[in-house]
């Protein structure tokens, strides 16, 4: 299994720009989350979504938007990028089931200038 | 709305001491998690504590739980240069699907 993996590694955008960055993992797990780590913070949760279909809102979903058609895939689309959304963005999942135990992919640094 | 607190923010030790890192939590929940980040890195999970009292072991690491308390301690035996990293406790909100995670701890090991 590769896990959870997440595309891209690296990426900077202008002010205003908008892109999705991409989550998948090929575990079958029915929960997937996306955080955000500031420099020197622990880790924000923005969406997170309990099986294909239903999604729902963190501690900080304002500015972005996700969908989850599969279970495999959970996109965070960010629309009008803002300086404030400079962070590194990690994807988790986790299986239905005792002791809800996150797995996480390895992250994606995005600078917004 | 559950906090997690976690101290010392920033700890710079000498190899073959030991230490602990706290992590306070502020409301009542059923499962803690403790993780460890490499610069530039995802988290890699250490150890996850369900039940009052709880104490689990891997190498130099040891963690417990005491729910009472609300409290949990990530102790380091005799730290290596290995070790150096930061470490996260993450605490799981009673009812629902969320973590809330602490602010981590910077670990140094000094040679």
């Amino acid at each position: 299994n590769a896990g959870v993996t997440q595309t891209p590694k690296f990426r900077i955008l202008k002010i205003g720009q908008s892109m999705t960055l991409q989550c998948a993992q090929d575990m079958n797990h029915n929960y997937m989350y996306w955080y955000r780590q500031d420099p020197g913070m622990g880790l924000k949760l923005i969406y997170y979504s309990v099986g294909a279909g239903i999604t729902d809102k963190g501690e900080v979903p304002n500015g972005y938007n996700v969908s989850r058609s599969t279970t495999e895939d959970f996109p965070l689309r960010l629309e009008l990028a803002a300086p404030s959304q400079t962070s590194v963005y990690f994807c988790a999942s986790r299986p239905w089931g005792w002791p809800y135990e996150q797995y996480f992919g390895p992250g994606t640094r995005l600078t917004v200038t | 709305e559950l906090k997690v607190e976690q101290n010392p923010l920033f700890l710079s030790m000498q190899e073959g001491k030991n230490y602990t890192i706290y992590c306070n939590y502020s409301t009542t929940s059923d499962r803690l998690y403790w993780y460890r980040q490499d610069p530039g890195k995802s988290l890699e999970s250490l150890f996850v504590l369900l039940s009052n009292g709880a104490v689990k072991q891997e190498g130099r690491l040891m963690a417990s739980l005491d729910t009472k308390a609300r409290l949990s301690t990530l102790h380091i035996t005799a730290a290596v240069h290995d070790l150096s990293a930061t470490y996260f406790c993450a605490v799981g909100d009673l009812g629902n699907e969320k973590l809330t995670f602490g602010t981590g701890t910077r670990l140094t090991i000094i040679p």
